[in-house]
């Protein structure tokens, strides 16, 4: 019954590296989002895709970028990890549409990252 | 922008107590609530919903209104159990193609035996 698969669940990266978290979701959904989560900010949207190849910022997309080459994949690029990007990542995909208005929104189990 | 405000934890409660959590949001129009529940380890798991004014959304014992005229959510349950240890999200979400959520910060609840 897995709809939303989050690859890596704990990774631990050096400063500088380049970072990849990947998302993988079965519903044929168009939309995807990318959250971080942090103790005290709750989840704050860091990128969302609407469409294969499309993506928008969210709140807080300095030091990322995202990828949608195809519809069920949506990835998560940190170009040079920083310490401060140590958080827990969480990606999510609603059906989206005024017919998903509503409807249940699913998440990842969460991607730990550690940058040292 | 849209934004929601809940109550700041940690709560702790004994076992059967009572439980408010309190959730007020500010949005244009219409949008649609939320309560997420995440337990230790795990990503986020969709609770209970309401899309329009004075709907009730309930699920395992829980319940929140939708108040439009105090625009709130608070969440409710009448007697915890050690199981429902877990940290609370109120969020909205206008929809409209995008279903963008808007989180509060979360509610870290501990319960004792």
């Amino acid at each position: 019954d897995v709809k939303v698969t989050q690859s890596s669940r704990y990774l631990v990266k050096r400063t500088g590296e380049k970072v990849f978290l990947e998302c993988v979701q079965d519903m044929d959904h168009e939309n995807m989002f990318w959250y971080r989560q942090d103790p005290g900010l709750g989840l704050r949207l860091i990128y969302f895709s609407y469409d294969v190849k499309m993506k928008e910022k969210g709140d807080i997309p300095e030091g990322y970028s995202v990828s949608r080459e195809k519809k069920e994949r949506f990835s998560l690029i940190l170009e040079s990890a920083s310490t401060n990007q140590t958080s827990m990542y969480l990606c999510a995909s609603p059906p989206g549409g005024q017919g998903g208005l509503g409807n249940t929104i699913y998440f990842g189990e969460g991607s730990w990252l550690t940058v040292v | 922008g849209d934004s929601v405000t809940q109550m700041e934890g940690p709560v702790t409660l004994s076992e059967e107590a009572f439980l408010t959590i309190n959730c007020t949001y500010t949005a244009t129009g219409y949008p649609s609530l939320f309560w997420y529940v995440q337990y230790p380890g795990e990503g986020l798991q969709l609770l209970l919903k309401a899309t329009k004014a004075d709907d009730k959304g309930s699920n395992k014992g829980f319940e929140a209104t939708y108040r439009k005229e105090t625009t709130s959510f608070h969440l409710e349950k009448g007697s915890v159990q050690v199981s429902d240890s877990a940290v609370y999200f109120c969020a909205l979400t206008h929809g409209g193609g995008s279903e963008k959520l808007v989180f509060g910060k979360g509610t870290k609840l501990t319960v004792n035996p």
